[in-house]
């Protein structure tokens, strides 16, 4: 079955960049929506954005301006570049396959905590 | 974007109770909508998805219903391992939005 892991830095400071990679095992990454979602500690669930495996990318708006997704089919992996961080950014970051219109995210990393602070 | 909103956001329930959350869209989402469950420590589960269907290996005590605008989680008869959040959210249109979850607890 299909498994995914997220690695990267958990302590960024701030005004610089957020780098996170996620692994998927069990599978190819060759088809389906490759994602990013991200989780305060004790709050809801927002979606960073996603990637095709052609690469083509669609980004949250409140986002957009400092959000880079990429692919590498080779290594069966996919990546979050988050610039400019502040604390807001604090947060539990999961990556998630799927998300196609009408269906779900199915599976999910079990997560990775990215805390912003000098 | 979408706004997502779920009521009630925490219930307290007992084990057998039959339990149901709400979830609104601001716009019609058609049958575009999941949900989940996440318990403290864990990644969200995917439970229903198109509004209807059972992922593979959810207890069938679990049931979502509706279209446009409203649906509803229904847990039939909670056990004790569905004490936990759940969350809706939708899968029209990017970005995809989530509600803000609803915590089940015991009475």
């Amino acid at each position: 079955q299909v498994q995914l892991q997220e690695s990267g830095p958990g302590l960024v400071k701030p005004s610089e960049t957020l780098s996170l990679t996620c692994t998927v095992s069990g599978g190819s990454i060759s088809s389906y929506y490759w994602n990013w979602i991200r989780q305060p500690a004790g709050k809801g669930l927002e979606w960073i954005g996603r990637i095709y495996n052609s690469g083509s990318t669609n980004y949250n708006p409140s986002l957009k301006s400092r959000v880079t997704m990429s692919v590498d089919t080779s290594k069966n992996q996919f990546s979050l570049r988050l610039s400019s961080v502040t604390a807001a950014d604090t947060a539990l970051y999961y990556c998630a396959r799927g998300g196609g219109t009408g269906s779900g995210f199915d599976p999910w990393g079990q997560g990775t905590l990215v805390t912003v602070s000098s | 974007d979408i706004q997502m909103t779920q009521s009630p956001s925490s219930l307290s329930a007992s084990v057998g109770d039959r339990v149901t959350i709400t979830c609104r869209a601001s716009q019609s989402i058609s049958s575009y909508l999941n949900w989940y469950q996440q318990k403290p420590g864990k990644a969200p589960k995917l439970l229903i998805h198109a509004a209807s269907s059972l992922q593979s290996g959810v207890p069938s005590r679990f049931s979502g219903s509706g279209s446009g605008t409203d649906s509803t989680l229904t847990i039939s008869s909670l056990q004790p391992e569905d004490f936990a959040t759940y969350y809706c959210q939708q899968s029209y249109s990017t970005p995809r939005t989530f509600g803000p979850g609803t915590k089940v607890d015991i009475k």
